[in-house]
């Protein structure tokens, strides 16, 4: 079974702090994304990784960074959260070959920020 | 441009009833479809896809979708509601980005309470 986790369920930060959401995967994929998603939004893509310390930004990237130094392991920073990110986080990665399109996600992360 | 729509935000229906939810995309190749299943305070589990062959797919808890070409339509469907089945439900079409990766375009959501 494809097991991509994340660090917290639930968090909740300042305003002004610095926030890093975990995310890990379990099956060696190059591919890695990050999501948000919001009421009335649906899933909005934020970031993305197709390698280690390889990242591409996604629709919405303005006020985040990643970073990703090992294979199995993709991290969304918020340098200075704000209530505006207020969100559920989302972490997936690709199924894989001959199954590229297909999208394995953790729980998420419902992040509250006051 | 790519998109998908979901016209139905909300949809309510009675334990037992049939279920359709409707899903158009916008797309200039032969799409590859998918439709997710959100449970609440859950991540998102792959209900069934479509990437050629038989336009009439079976995914799983008893739900199937039909792609038609020429309405540029993906619809779920489920001919028996189960209480089980309440929860947010997403239309998404694979597409690749211009450094030709690979990605997700997805509808906004179409959220369906089951009344008992």
């Amino acid at each position: 079974d494809v097991k991509v986790t994340q660090s917290s369920r639930y968090l909740v930060k300042r305003t002004g702090e610095k926030v890093f959401l975990e995310c890990v995967q379990d099956m060696d994929h190059e591919n890695m994304f990050w999501y948000r998603q919001d009421p009335g939004l649906g899933l909005r893509l934020i970031y993305f990784s197709y390698d280690v310390k390889m990242k591409e930004k996604g629709d919405i990237p303005e006020g985040y960074s990643v970073s990703r130094e090992k294979k199995e392991r993709f991290s969304l920073i918020l340098e200075s959260a704000s209530t505006n990110q207020t969100s559920r986080y989302l972490c997936s990665i690709p199924g894989g070959q001959g199954a590229e399109y297909e999208q394995y996600f953790g729980p998420g992360t419902r992040l509250t920020v006051t | 441009a790519q998109s998908v729509t979901q016209p139905d935000i909300h949809i309510t229906v009675s334990e037992g009833a049939s279920l359709e939810l409707r899903c158009n995309y916008s797309y200039g190749a032969t799409p590859y479809l998918f439709w997710y299943v959100q449970s609440p305070g859950q991540g998102l589990q792959l209900l069934l896809k479509y990437f050629s062959g038989d336009t009439l797919v079976q995914g799983i808890k008893g739900f199937e979708a039909e792609f038609k070409r020429s309405q540029s339509s993906f619809n779920l469907r489920k001919p028996s509601v189960h209480w089980s089945d309440a929860a947010e439900y997403f239309c998404a079409v694979g597409a690749r980005n211009a450094g030709n990766n690979r990605k997700l375009i997805w509808g906004l959501g179409t959220s369906l309470a089951v009344n008992p």
